[in-house]
């Protein structure tokens, strides 16, 4: 199986902050990579999919990038609703694995 | 709107059996691959189980396989996840999923709020 790993686990940061978050898979995925955001006692949310196409209605401070085994979550400037915990998932396999889990929290 | 609610979550011994139903609405069910995501409390997501549209593939996660069965019903815009030979490891929040192309690429864009199984003596 494909295994995701994110970096780093948690990650603590100011309001208006430009953060990045890292997700790499064991094996090249091309582009068949997810970022969901979740909230504590709520279901993920889908953010980006193929790596950097943004869900709509998601806003464009979230972006994606990567491809191959390497990819990047980047919030441009944290708003205090993106304070969560950001999984991403690959979707190259049945597997459909995702990574352990960024919790973002406040500095 | 599309809503997904699950059912059928509860307290089971180990060794025991439940069924977990997801109901859809405001969604072209039929047309769409579905997906069961666990979560243990606390911890990050696992996938469990994929259907296909029409319900004739399945797949499951090496960690559930031969103890759990999806299926899903068109009629009744429904998807279910039989689950047996529970163990205290399958202890879990469990979500519904829909894949979010009728291409079932394997990403999911709607989810249920979950149904929590807890397997205890």
């Amino acid at each position: 199986d494909i295994q995701m790993t994110q970096s780093p686990s948690t990650l603590s940061a100011s309001v208006g902050d430009r953060v990045s978050i890292t997700c790499r898979a064991s094996q090249s995925i091309n582009s068949w990579l997810a970022w969901y955001q979740q909230k504590p006692g709520k279901a993920p949310k889908l953010l980006i999919y193929k790596a950097s196409t943004l869900e709509s209605g998601v806003p464009s401070r979230f972006s994606g990038s990567g491809s191959g085994t390497e990819f990047t979550l980047t919030i441009s400037s944290l708003q205090p609703d993106d304070f969560a915990t950001y999984y991403c998932q690959e979707y190259n396999s049945y597997s459909y694995t995702f990574g352990q889990g960024t919790k973002v929290d406040i500095k | 709107e599309v809503r997904l609610v699950e059912s059928g979550g509860g307290l089971v011994q180990p060794g025991g059996s439940l069924r977990l139903s997801c109901a859809v609405s405001g969604f072209t069910f039929r047309s769409y691959s579905m997906h069961w995501v666990r979560q243990v409390p606390g911890k990050g997501l696992e996938y469990v189980s994929g259907i296909s549209s029409s319900g004739d593939s399945t797949n499951y996660a090496n960690s559930v396989e031969g103890r759990f069965s999806i299926s899903r019903d068109n009629s009744k815009n429904t998807l279910y996840l039989q689950m047996a030979s529970l163990r205290t490891e399958d202890t879990a929040v469990y979500y519904c999923a829909t894949d979010a192309s009728e291409y079932s690429y394997g990403f999911f864009n709607n989810w249920g709020q979950g149904a929590l199984v807890t397997v205890s003596s």
